[in-house]
């Protein structure tokens, strides 16, 4: 069985603090996408990752994509309150067009 | 607005009963995908259609479950008989086939609740 994990499952902090996540599989990934979803929302894709050692920012956020396509993670700086959400990265084994999601990371950010 | 729309946003139903669900994607998206989503959860996929032929299923879809995409535009999601397990949150996402990669645009789902 092909999973997506992801860790913590749960993060609570304080505005201003840096925090990372992480996701990880056993089989190599071809790409790998990271969305977030807001409470009461549907997911919204934040960015997408192809190439080993791949470091993409989008603005406080960066993400990286593991040299052996395994893994990756998401770093954000000086959290915000509207950082709160779940974030769920997805991957499409084999060129499959069917993404399948991790169970996510839930984040609060305190003000 | 021009995104995903489902309807409707909440539905709360008595065990036993049918309900249906309706997906208006991105009208120039022809890849519809129906997920389901509990607390604590990423959402797991359904079904999958690809214009108007519906290409995939999941294992885990009951016989219960049907969805159609008519005219390769909307798409309802039917569940018959239902059961409290069948209380989840209902995503469907849209996206344009021009690569395996093409990001998914999600609705902001219907919320069965069975009880």
């Amino acid at each position: 069985t092909q999973l997506l994990e992801q860790s913590p499952q749960f993060l609570s902090i304080q505005e201003g603090e840096n925090l990372t996540v992480y996701c990880n599989s056993s089989s190599v990934f071809s790409s790998l996408q990271w969305y977030r979803q807001e409470p009461g929302e549907g997911p919204v894709l934040l960015v997408t990752v192809v190439t080993g050692g791949e470091v993409k920012k989008l603005k406080r956020l960066t993400f990286q994509f593991g040299d052996a396509r395994k893994d990756s993670s998401l770093h954000i700086t000086a959290a915000q309150p509207g950082d709160t959400g779940l974030y769920l990265c997805a991957q499409r084994w084999g060129g499959s067009y069917i993404p399948t999601f991790g169970r996510g990371t839930s984040l609060i950010v305190h003000p | 607005d021009t995104g995903v729309s489902q309807d409707p946003r909440h539905k709360i139903t008595k065990r036993g009963q049918n309900v249906t669900f309706r997906c208006d994607p991105i009208s120039e998206h022809n890849r519809l995908y129906w997920y389901r989503q509990t607390l604590g959860q990423g959402p797991e996929f359904l079904t999958y259609f690809q214009n108007e032929a519906q290409l995939e299923k999941s294992r885990l879809l009951s016989d219960r479950f049907s969805a159609e995409r008519p005219k390769g535009s909307f798409s309802t999601l039917e569940i018959q008989r239902t059961e409290q397990g069948d209380s989840a949150m209902y995503l469907c996402a849209s996206s344009f086939s021009s690569s395996s990669d093409s990001p998914l645009h999600f609705g902001n789902g219907t919320r069965l609740t069975v009880t």
